[in-house]
């Protein structure tokens, strides 16, 4: 079975640190990856997604970046964190399929927060 | 207009009661609709997909989809204090695996 693997589970950080955050899939190859942000009130926004290693799509401007080293590794970084970043971070997982759409399996998340 | 519309609540029900939630959406091209329940401080987990309209049932959740009306709907039957989560609505288009989220609704189960 798949297993979708997210850590730190919170984190406490001052504004302009650096920040890296990691997801890791278990039980599938090739999957499509997503970095969500839930902020209280505003629902789950959509920050970045790869259907392979190396193709990372922005969704929204802002100062935090992603990238795929390996096929089931997923990281979410910043230069310098703003206080606005603070939110629970949420990986996800789907299968790639020729025809239709997989429905997508999310992590345990990360709490953020920017002091 | 916003793509998914999802009443946030919260809604508080005694145990053993029927709890209904919809959402509403513009967009005609979602074919695929979803309800993902979450725990405080978790991960979503994904409760129901569908694909077409009518009715899904899966123990005591039933999934409903009106896409002529645009709106979909979970029931949940027989509620348990279990129960008490974040349920969200979310959706996609054909080949696109975007999913547009509902804000999702706080339901509280009353022992």
């Amino acid at each position: 079975s798949q297993t979708i693997h997210q850590w730190p589970a919170t984190l406490v950080q001052p504004v302009g640190s650096p920040l890296s955050l990691e997801c890791t899939v278990e039980g599938t190859s090739n999957p499509n990856l997503y970095w969500y942000r839930q902020a209280a009130g505003r629902g789950l926004q959509l920050l970045f997604y790869s259907v392979g290693i190396g193709q990372i799509s922005s969704e929204v401007p802002q100062n935090l970046s992603a990238s795929r080293p390996q096929d089931r590794q997923f990281i979410l970084s910043s230069k310098k964190l703003l206080l606005s970043d603070s939110g629970f971070y949420l990986c996800a997982w789907s299968s790639i399929q020729g025809a239709g759409n997989d429905e997508q399996y999310f992590g345990p998340g990360t709490r953020l927060t920017v002091t | 207009q916003k793509e998914v519309e999802q009443d946030p609540g919260p809604l508080s029900v005694p145990e053993g009661a029927i709890v209904s939630l919809n959402c509403t959406y513009s967009n005609s091209a979602f074919q695929y609709f979803m309800w993902y329940r979450q725990y405080s401080r978790k991960g979503p987990e994904l409760l129901m997909y569908t694909y077409s309209s009518g009715n899904k049932e899966d123990g005591r959740f039933t999934a409903q989809v009106d896409k002529s009306s645009k709106y979909i709907s979970l029931f949940i039957r027989d509620s348990q204090p279990s129960d008490s989560a974040t349920y969200l609505c979310a959706m996609s288009s054909y080949g696109n695996n975007r999913l547009a989220f509902g804000k999702g609704n706080q339901v509280v189960v009353i022992p």
